[in-house]
């Protein structure tokens, strides 16, 4: 079974700085990866996912994300974080013909100003 | 707005009462989803509904009880909850079972007191 692991349960960035979330998997093979977002109050929204091809996955909002199959991670990256991005952020597991999804403990990214 | 619609947004129960959680989702999908979402832990898969018929039940306690009607509407039925059930319910949708799950309601968060 798959598992995932979110090592950074907050993050403090101010506005305008670079942003990288860290995701870690355990999976056998090459799975389908994906990360959500959580504002208060509302349910997960889907910033981006990779199945396969270009490791390098554009989402929405600016972020983007890169599959590093050495390293089993999917590190979510955003240039200048605005702050609107405050959020808790998940990272997800998918194994491919599977509709499970195997989700992070979330981290939560608070912007100062 | 994702397309699923929950209801209620918020709702305090005591341990005898029964209460209901509706899902409903106009997107043409035909799998819907419950996950529990409690703090600080990984999303909890609860059930799958495919077409209608479950085709998942996570060792969920009997005290949680699915229905799904048509494709479009999912119930989760509640009575004599206990205080560690207290968690946000989410619900969500996509197109077939075993396609990505990537729409999200925005949850009913319970307080069981």
């Amino acid at each position: 079974a798959q598992s995932v692991t979110q090592p950074d349960i907050h993050i403090t960035v101010s506005e305008g700085a670079s942003l990288e979330l860290r995701c870690n998997y355990s999976y056998g093979a090459t799975p389908y990866l994906f990360w959500y977002v959580q504002s208060p109050g509302q349910g997960l929204q889907l910033l981006l996912k990779y199945f396969s091809g270009d490791t390098l996955v554009q989402g929405i909002k600016g972020f983007e994300a890169e599959f590093k199959r050495s390293q089993s991670s999917f590190n979510l990256r955003k240039p200048s974080v605005h702050w609107s991005d405050a959020a808790e952020y998940f990272c997800a597991v998918g194994e491919p013909g599977d509709y499970k999804l195997s989700f992070g403990a979330g981290t939560t990214v608070t912007v100062r100003a | 707005e994702t397309g699923v619609t929950q209801t209620p947004r918020h709702l305090v129960m005591g341990m005898t009462n029964k209460k209901s959680l509706k899902c409903e989702q106009h997107l043409g999908h035909n799998a819907m989803y419950w996950y529990k979402q409690s703090a600080k832990k990984p999303l909890e898969l609860m059930f799958v509904y495919s077409l209608e018929e479950r085709v998942e039940n996570n060792s969920v306690p009997s005290r949680f009880s699915p229905e799904c009607p048509n494709s479009s509407h999912l119930f989760l039925h509640l009575h004599t909850l206990q205080p560690e059930d207290s968690a946000l319910y989410l619900c969500a949708s996509s197109q077939e079972w075993g396609s990505r799950l990537d729409t999200f309601g925005s949850g009913t968060r319970l307080t069981v007191v």
